[in-house]
């Protein structure tokens, strides 16, 4: 069955280090979008793609990056980790249907904690 | 700037009974809605959603409600079991494939 996967579901990492999120799916969908949720603040946009070779920054960009170069993944960096950076990642995908949206699909989350 | 909100961050219901869980958007231009079902250490789930033509969608012992008078949108849970203890998320969506999330609502079911 088609699917989307993060990985891995758990990190624990220290301030200042690299870290990079994975995420993949396999519905071919052409949209694919990351998101943190903290408590009290549900869950914000971080980086979004329309496809290959496109990334947009979302409601909370800052400190992260993402590259696309094919459909199936969209890993997340963390350039340098900070603590406000500790927080659950969900990953989402969509497929685009002329100009019309439709619901996103998640991915079971990754637990980031930055020490 | 433009954010959905809810007007209940909890909810407690007798099992069997229904559930009603409200969401208020300011985004006039909102066109696209939908409701997720989060429960505890999982992804949002997508229950059901719908566009700014339609006032009203019925899936299975769910219907949304849209209102677009007062900008309201709301999620009904018809003869709510156990099973749907979970956290409930509105969102909507203007002009793009993004959507902008509400914070949330705890659904808990009594015995």
């Amino acid at each position: 069955d088609a699917e989307i996967t993060q990985s891995p579901r758990h990190k624990i990492t220290e301030t200042g280090r690299q870290v990079t999120l994975a995420c993949h799916q396999t519905w071919n969908h052409n949209n694919m979008f990351w998101y943190r949720q903290d408590l009290g603040h549900g869950l914000r946009l971080i980086h979004y793609s329309y496809g290959v070779q496109d990334t947009n920054k979302g409601e909370v960009s800052d400190g992260y990056s993402v590259s696309r170069s094919n459909t199936e993944d969209l890993p997340l960096t963390l350039e340098s980790a900070a603590s406000s950076q500790t927080s659950v990642y969900f990953c989402a995908s969509s497929y685009l249907a002329g100009a019309t949206i439709n619901e996103q699909f998640f991915g079971p989350g990754t637990r980031l904690t930055v020490l | 700037g433009e954010s959905v909100g809810l007007h209940l961050p909890t909810l407690s219901v007798q099992e069997g009974d229904n559930s009603i869980i409200n969401c208020a958007y300011s985004n006039s231009a909102s066109d696209y809605f939908i409701w997720y079902k989060q429960e505890s250490g999982k992804g949002p789930q997508f229950i059901i959603d719908i566009r700014s033509n339609m006032d009203k969608r019925q899936g299975q012992r769910v219907t949304v409600l849209l209102n677009k008078t007062v900008k309201h949108l709301s999620l009904q849970i018809a003869a709510t079991q156990p099973g749907d203890s979970a956290v409930y998320f509105c969102a909507e969506s203007w002009g793009a494939q993004k959507l902008v999330f509400g914070q949330g609502t705890r659904l808990t079911i009594n015995p």
